[in-house]
């Protein structure tokens, strides 16, 4: 069973660009969830995303936003690039749809995005 | 929203020694997951405790719910090379969101 992907894997901007990440799930999963991992923050939520509608977000500004569609499949898009939007972009899916419990996170390996 | 201590920020160990890594809310949780990310990889889930008092052990790991459900713990016994990586607790609370502690980055001296 393949993993969760993420594409690209690295990636360098410059300040003002804008960025798309781009996530596919696990085959059968429903729920995709984003974070913004950096050496001094750690592991920082942005949104989750179920069967194509943003069901949690994190606290991050509107240059942030994402989506999924129809297959799960998931893009976030950060805006206006700031360098201290140089981080780690992690995707996770998970198969368990309960109110409060996501279940197991699996993770993909990352977008490693690079802000000039 | 939900904050998620985690203590100590970095731990070194001889190999063979013990390693205990801590997790702390203010808030009643509902559940608490444990990830590993090795160095340059991404977090692996370890284990999702539910119960209040929960204890489950996988081999020299031994992990803890609270009574009260505010806090945990991840305990290594007998630390190997292999255990290395930072390691990372997640809290969900009322909501779905899961908060993640600050990580403890575990390094084992041979």
């Amino acid at each position: 069973k393949a993993g969760v992907t993420q594409t690209p894997r690295y990636l360098i901007k410059t300040r003002g660009q804008q960025v798309t990440l781009s996530c596919s799930p696990i085959s059968g999963h429903r729920s995709v969830s984003w974070y913004q991992q950096t050496p001094g923050q750690g592991l920082q939520f942005l949104f989750e995303y179920f069967s194509e509608t943003q069901r949690n977000k994190g606290n991050f500004p509107g240059r942030f936003s994402g989506r999924q569609f129809s297959n799960s499949r998931s893009e976030m898009n950060v805006s206006t690039l700031e360098l201290g939007d140089s981080a780690l972009y992690l995707c996770a899916s998970s198969l368990l749809a309960s109110r409060t419990n996501t279940g197991e996170l699996f993770f993909g390996e990352g977008s490693r995005l690079t802000v000039l | 929203g939900q904050q998620v201590m985690q203590i100590p920020q970095y731990q070194h160990v001889q190999e063979g020694e013990d390693f205990t890594t801590y997790c702390n809310s203010s808030t009643t949780l509902s559940n608490i997951q444990w990830y590993k990310q090795r160095p340059g990889g991404h977090p692996v889930f370890l284990i999702q405790l539910v119960k209040s008092g929960e204890v489950k052990k996988q081999k020299r790991l031994t992990f803890q719910f609270g009574e009260a459900k505010k806090n945990s713990s991840l305990h290594i016994t007998a630390t190997q090379t292999t255990d290395v990586g930072t390691y990372f607790c997640a809290a969900s609370g009322s909501a779905r969101q899961l908060t993640f502690g600050s990580g403890t980055q575990l390094t084992v001296l041979p």
